[in-house]
């Protein structure tokens, strides 16, 4: 199992691009979420999905969208890229449902995005 | 809405010290996970608290679930220098979202 990859690794955009990180698992979890890590910080929850077809807000949604057509694929979308959005961007997965012992989340190895 | 603290933000310890961080949520979680980061890389989960007052060892980390499942700690024994990295909590609500709220982190470094 290649567990959960993303890409590209890195990524420099100017303001005003779009781009769409990619985030792929292959241990047919349900659940899946997107992070973003400023410098020196902690990790803030961007969106997550609960399966196919289904996909919410978390902390800090603004700027983004995500969609989940498939099991394996949950890609996050910036319109509009704006310095602000300069981060490292993790995406991660879990297997059941919260409050089970079966929702350890595994995380990819991140996407370095930068906007100039 | 709801918050993660982590205290402290940054330790420095000699090896063989032992370091503990402490976290604490505005509301009552469901449980609550830990993980560890290395410089550079992507968080590793570690464990994961379910009950109140809860208590558990891997090795040299004991973990704690406080009482009112609002408050957790992560105690390490005679560190070495591989613990070296940045330790997270995550808290899931008990108002029944599937959201984690990540803690603020605490970086520690072992001086050799």
């Amino acid at each position: 199992n290649a567990g959960v990859t993303q890409t590209p690794k890195f990524r420099i955009l100017k303001i005003g691009q779009s781009m769409t990180l990619q985030c792929a698992q292959d241990m047919n979890h349900n659940y899946m979420y997107w992070y973003r890590q400023d410098p020196g910080m902690g990790l803030k929850l961007i969106y997550y999905s609960v399966g196919a077809g289904i996909t919410d807000k978390g902390e800090v949604p603004n700027g983004y969208n995500v969609s989940r057509s498939t099991t394996e694929d949950f890609p996050l979308r910036l319109e509009l890229a704006a310095p602000s959005q300069t981060s490292v961007y993790f995406c991660a997965s879990s297997r059941g449902l919260a409050g089970t012992t079966y929702n350890e989340q595994f995380f990819g190895p991140g996407t370095r995005l930068t906007v100039l | 809405g709801q918050q993660v603290m982590q205290i402290p933000q940054y330790q420095h310890v000699q090896e063989g010290e032992d370091f503990t961080t402490y976290c604490n949520s505005s509301t009552t979680l469901s449980n609550i996970q830990w993980y560890k980061q290395r410089p550079g890389g992507h968080p590793v989960f570690l464990i994961q608290l379910v009950k109140s007052g809860e208590v558990k060892k891997q090795k040299r980390l004991t973990f704690q679930f406080g009482e009112a499942k609002k408050n957790s700690s992560l105690h390490i024994t005679a560190t070495q220098t591989t613990d070296v990295g940045t330790y997270f909590c995550a808290g899931l609500s008990s108002s029944g979202t599937y959201k984690y709220i990540f803690g603020t982190g605490t970086r520690l470094k072992v001086l050799a």
